[in-house]
């Protein structure tokens, strides 16, 4: 099946530091991934839709200065979160939509838990 | 604007118990696609169904079924016998395509207890 692959899984680090989250699709093309967010006991929110080539579209409220999403090639979307602060400790998951196969459901990642000191 | 809502916030039972989680959707489209996933504890989401709108044939897998009531809105889940595995968070979602953003709702949490 349709495997998508985020790295890291966890990340502690300084605040005031930039951290970059890493999806990937390992076997199939994807030219949408998806980004959400999850507080912890919360639900997940979609932070951004990031499509190949092109300017990724944010959510209402996202800072695109903030969270700067880059969808290089049909396989590697990444997020990174810049100068990070306590706030911004979360889960951030990943997903991607088959190329081709827009009916299909998208295919997530396993997540990165972000923590911010 | 889309809604998904997940009145049960936690459920907890004992192991062998039936457990219905409910879910509830608002949406203005005529096509759209209902889904189920599980977030154990380990953080990542798997997928257990995808629905589409006109497709209301209730569907049991295993031990998991699901009640897809377009008259109320409704696309409810349940475990039937469940087990200690089984706890976990459980998410309802809409979307407008098979693929498309997903509207999530606020999440289940289900404790089988032994």
């Amino acid at each position: 099946g349709a495997v998508v692959s985020q790295h890291p899984s966890r990340v502690i680090c300084k605040s005031g530091t930039s951290v970059k989250i890493e999806c990937r699709s390992l076997d199939f093309q994807a030219t949408t991934m998806f980004w959400y967010r999850q507080f912890p006991k919360q639900s997940l929110m979609l932070m951004a839709t990031s499509n190949e080539g092109s300017k990724a579209t944010y959510e209402q409220g996202v800072e695109k200065d903030k969270f700067l999403i880059n969808h290089a090639s049909l396989t590697l979307s990444t997020l990174t979160v810049t100068s990070a602060h306590p706030e911004d400790s979360s889960f951030y998951i990943c997903s991607a939509r088959v190329r081709g196969f827009s009916n299909q459901p998208q295919h997530f990642g396993d997540g990165t838990r972000l923590s911010i000191l | 604007a889309q809604k998904v809502t997940q009145a049960q916030t936690e459920i907890s039972v004992v192991e062998k118990e039936d457990v219905t989680l409910d879910c509830v959707y608002e949406t203005r489209d005529t096509t759209y696609y209902l889904f189920w996933y599980k977030q154990p504890p380990s953080g990542e989401l798997v997928f257990l169904i995808r629905r589409n709108s006109f497709d209301e044939q209730n569907e049991i897998s295993g031990r998991y079924s699901w009640n897809f009531q377009k008259s109320t809105s409704s696309f409810n889940f349940t475990i039937t016998a469940s087990q200690v595995v089984d706890s976990a968070v459980y998410f309802c979602a809409l979307s407008e395509e098979s693929g498309s953003r997903l509207t999530f709702g606020e999440g289940t949490q289900l404790t089988v207890n032994p």
